[in-house]
């Protein structure tokens, strides 16, 4: 099955630096979404996009589908920035339904005051 | 829009004791998702339903899992006789189906065997 890479695992910044997470993916993709996942567990969406470029604040993502790989950009980092981003993939089935994201094992980012 | 919601939050069981747990998913989404999280893991795909039918189940989902979708809005999601292995947090997604298939997360719950 597809395999998806991030790196790097661990990122320690202080406020206020910008920072780049990758994701590399080992097959085409239908889909690709980042998440953050907060302190209590809970997915919050970033950006849906399996091609181009996205911003959205102090955040922007690009995937470059033809290479097989994504960028996640946070700028003027701040504390609640801290928490674990995923990548996450789907790929077309056998069948031709769409359907399970497949998802790296994320960045942690630590971000001190 | 009130989001994904999942019930309960946390879930403390003995081994051998069968849980289940609910979500709900956005009210117009079709398409809903079980994922599981272990500590330090990305999720892990279980199942997905497209309204009513269960489309797609990973291996992971062994014979003590069993998952329903009534009438194409919530979800329930079985575990019988529960094993320490089956410790985890248990997400729900849904989306709705079309062109650009966000998938949203509820807030999970936490299952701790003991």
């Amino acid at each position: 099955g597809i395999q998806v890479e991030q790196s790097p695992p661990d990122l320690i910044l202080q406020e206020g630096a910008n920072s780049t997470l990758r994701c590399n993916f080992s097959d085409s993709v239908n889909n690709l979404q980042w998440f953050h996942q907060n302190p209590w567990g809970q997915l919050i969406n970033l950006f849906y996009i399996p091609s181009g470029t996205k911003q959205n604040g102090r955040l922007s993502a690009t995937t470059v589908a033809t290479e097989r790989y994504s960028l996640l950009y946070i700028s003027s980092s701040q504390t609640t920035d801290s928490g674990v981003y995923f990548c996450a993939v789907e790929t077309m089935n056998y069948g031709g339904s769409q359907g399970n994201l497949i998802f790296g094992k994320g960045t942690k980012l630590s971000v001190k005051p | 829009d009130t989001g994904v919601s999942q019930n309960p939050r946390h879930k403390i069981t003995k081994r051998g004791q069968n849980v289940t747990f609910r979500c709900d998913p956005i009210s117009e989404h079709n398409r809903l998702y079980w994922y599981r999280q272990t500590l330090g893991q990305g999720p892990e795909f279980l199942t997905y339903f497209q309204n009513e039918a269960q489309l797609e189940k990973s291996r992971l989902l062994s014979d003590r899992f069993s998952a329903e979708r009534p009438k194409g809005s919530f979800s329930t999601l079985e575990i019988q006789r529960t094993e320490q292995g089956d410790s985890a947090m248990y997400l729900c997604a849904s989306s709705l189906m079309g062109s650009q298939e966000t998938q949203y997360f509820g807030p999970g719950t936490r299952l701790l065997v003991l």
